[in-house]
């Protein structure tokens, strides 16, 4: 059982540029979650899905867009990164039934 | 809002007993997660509370208020790796399955 893959782990992006990260999740979920993570500020919500073809805004969605165009797929979207985007994101998967369940987590640096 | 409050730092001594607390707005609540963060790693499932009382899961436990709007997990027979951050996650009915989160408690065990 793969769970929640999070691709790429590591990357790193000049000011500008654009990038996508993808989660994948294999446990049919309805809900999906896009967090990031920056030290002393917790998980915030960036964008989130309550199922396939849909999309909701969270508590930081600014400079970022999501889409959910398979239930299995949630993508995150960079169209052109700062340095403030520069933090360790987080995806996430659930249903009414279950427990989150969280990717090992994406390491972007923007220089 | 739905602000949730949780101590950002705490100190224990390995063997000994600690809680964590976190108060959350009551209006509309559904269920609490706790969830256990290891540096540089994902979060992973501890608990989740939708009756008042106690729950128990081996050193680990969990207790609801529901009315009062508070919570805490209790870690007995502290051991260096209980050593993370602990993320309190309330749930509201009619939220949208909106899963947010408290900024966590870094526990620290000392021998």
């Amino acid at each position: 059982n793969a769970g929640v893959t999070q691709t790429p782990k590591f990357r790193v992006l000049k000011t500008g540029q654009s990038m996508t990260l993808l989660c994948a999740q294999d446990m049919n979920h309805e809900y999906m979650y896009w967090y990031r993570q920056d030290p002393g500020m917790g998980l915030r919500l960036i964008h989130y899905s309550v199922g396939e073809g849909t999309t909701a805004k969270g508590e930081v969605p600014d400079g970022y867009n999501v889409s959910r165009l398979k239930k299995q797929n949630f993508l995150l979207g960079l169209e052109s990164a700062a340095p403030s985007q520069t933090s360790v994101y987080f995806c996430a998967s659930t249903d009414t039934r279950t427990e989150a369940f969280f990717g090992q987590g994406t390491r972007l640096t923007v220089v | 809002g739905q602000n949730i409050d949780q101590p950002t730092e705490m100190t224990a001594t390995e063997g000994a007993i600690v809680q964590i607390n976190c108060t959350y707005q009551t209006s509309g609540f559904n269920g609490l997660f706790w969830y256990q963060q290891h540096a540089g790693e994902a979060p992973t499932f501890l608990s989740y509370n939708v009756l008042d009382g106690l729950e128990e899961k081996g050193r680990f436990s969990s207790f609801l208020s529901r009315s009062k709007g508070y919570s805490y997990l209790l870690l007995k027979e502290l051991q260096m790796k209980d050593s993370a951050s602990y993320l309190c996650g309330p749930t509201w009915a009619g939220n949208n399955r909106k899963l947010i989160w408290g900024l966590g408690t870094s526990l620290a065990v000392n021998p």
